[in-house]
């Protein structure tokens, strides 16, 4: 069974600063995609970034990228130039590419990011 | 006009009552999930419903019974409620469960407490 970990519960940043988050993951398939997600005190899920295992090009979308290494299966998320706005839990997410896994994504623990004015 | 809702956003209620959430997506997704955030905002997978079809079902209790009545509706029934059950519930769609971006647009939520 595949499982994901975020090693870190609580992270600060200062506003403009970048921070790093991090997330491993186990599994023994080849094709699968991560993402993070975003949820806000509204408890919104937000979807930021994404990655193909298949790709071997980092994804970056405006502030948010990510370091994906799949040998060492490690996915981390940084921000750059952090808003305050940007304050919220991070949740590692986990999705075989195989239909008989149902699409479901697998958490990790999340990650309560705040930010610093 | 919002993609995935679920009604209601909140719901409290006594322990041993019967209640329903309701999901629905405006899409055109043909595949559907339920996932349980509990206090320590850990959140898993219950159910997926592939074209109204169960493919998943995570060792939930038998309590929890999801009904699809069409593509765009995913609701979820639970009967006999405990304490235990006190979370916040997700209701996600996407295109198709395999290859594929496949993102997965969630609902926002409903917040249940048995007292």
């Amino acid at each position: 069974a595949q499982t994901v970990t975020q090693s870190q519960p609580e992270m600060s940043v200062q506003e403009a600063e970048t921070v790093t988050l991090s997330c491993t993951y186990d599994t023994s398939e080849s094709d699968y995609y991560l993402f993070w997600y975003k949820q806000p005190p509204s408890r919104q899920m937000i979807l930021v970034i994404r990655q193909e295992a298949y790709k071997q090009q980092n994804a970056t979308e405006n502030r948010f990228s990510v370091n994906f290494q799949k040998a060492a299966k490690s996915f981390s998320l940084k921000i750059s130039d952090s808003q305050l706005g940007d304050a919220a839990m991070y949740f590692c997410a986990y999705r075989s590419a195989w239909s008989n896994q149902g699409g479901k994504l697998i958490f990790g623990q999340g990650t309560e990011l705040s930010v610093k004015p | 006009d919002t993609a995935v809702s679920q009604t209601p956003k909140y719901l409290v209620t006594q322990m041993g009552n019967d209640k329903s959430i309701k999901c629905e997506q405006n899409l055109g997704h043909d595949t559907m999930y339920w996932y349980k955030q509990d206090s320590k905002k850990f959140l898993k997978i219950m159910f997926s419903y592939n074209n109204k079809e169960l493919i998943i079902n995570e060792t939930v209790p038998n309590r929890f019974s999801p009904k699809s009545p069409d593509k765009a509706h995913l609701n979820l029934h639970i009967n006999s409620l405990e304490l235990g059950d006190s979370a916040v519930y997700f209701c996600a769609s996407s295109q198709g469960i395999g290859t594929g971006r496949n993102e997965q647009f969630f609902g926002p939520g409903t917040r249940l407490t048995v007292l």
